[in-house]
């Protein structure tokens, strides 16, 4: 069971916008709007940024916006800040009533 | 205000089990599901399964080494993998699922297990 595909890492400067990708199949990105984005710094749990493709969860910067088309996921951040510097994980429902998880993408600001 | 805190690291050698737990509070713990997920060191996240009413699913990646159960008396999950193996190193955490929407919206700090004879 491959995972979600992201690019490795992304990078941009203070105050641009930067988008990530997230390839799936269409059983999983493809089949369901349930994808989720998850930022983690060095060391912390993850935090999710992003649910149900386009939702995001109170208190999370409105700088971060999901979207899907077809098999694929995106993250984009605008107003890139140096708190945005984290690993980035892109998550789906799978067929099966399993889940996945992407790669991961290091953003680096 | 929700938690979920987890059980210490825990240091087991090859062939052993490990059962980790998970203690939610703050939210009526049977509304919503709880998600295992590990990252070995350096790695990216990998689902291992999950439990809500009446289901339990696990990766086909654990199926027979993996277990998830809950207290619902206790508020707490569990989690046990037997079998370990050196690449069972890994943070373990559990997550609550927001139900019909893909998303883990709280996670619990993670446990710590270390696989080494």
């Amino acid at each position: 069971q491959p995972a979600l595909t992201q690019p490795a890492s992304v990078s941009g400067s203070p105050g641009q916008s930067i988008t990530i990708s997230c390839s799936g199949t269409s059983s999983d990105i493809g089949a369901y709007n349930y994808v989720s984005w998850y930022q983690q710094h060095p060391g912390k749990a993850p935090t999710l940024i992003i649910y149900g493709v386009t939702y995001r969860p109170s208190g999370v910067s409105n700088r971060f916006s999901g979207s899907k088309s077809g098999n694929t996921a995106s993250l984009t951040i605008s107003g890139l800040q140096a708190e945005d510097e984290a690993d980035y994980y892109c998550s789906s429902f799978r067929v099966g009533r399993s889940y996945v998880f992407g790669s991961g993408t290091k953003v680096t600001v | 205000q929700v938690h979920l805190v987890q059980s210490g690291t825990e240091v087991k050698k090859p062939g052993a089990s490990v059962k980790i737990s998970c203690k939610a509070s703050g939210y009526i713990f049977t509304n919503y599901a709880i998600q295992w997920v590990r990252q070995a060191p350096g790695q990216s996240l990998e689902w291992v399964g999950w439990i809500n009413p009446g289901h339990i699913r696990y990766s086909q990646n654990f199926q027979d080494r993996v277990s998830i159960t809950w207290d619902t008396s206790a508020n707490v999950a569990y989690m046990e993998l037997t079998s370990l193996q050196a690449e069972d190193t890994a943070v373990y955490y559990c997550a609550r699922d927001i139900i019909d929407t893909g998303g883990f919206d709280y996670w619990g700090q993670g446990t710590l297990l270390i696989v080494a004879s």
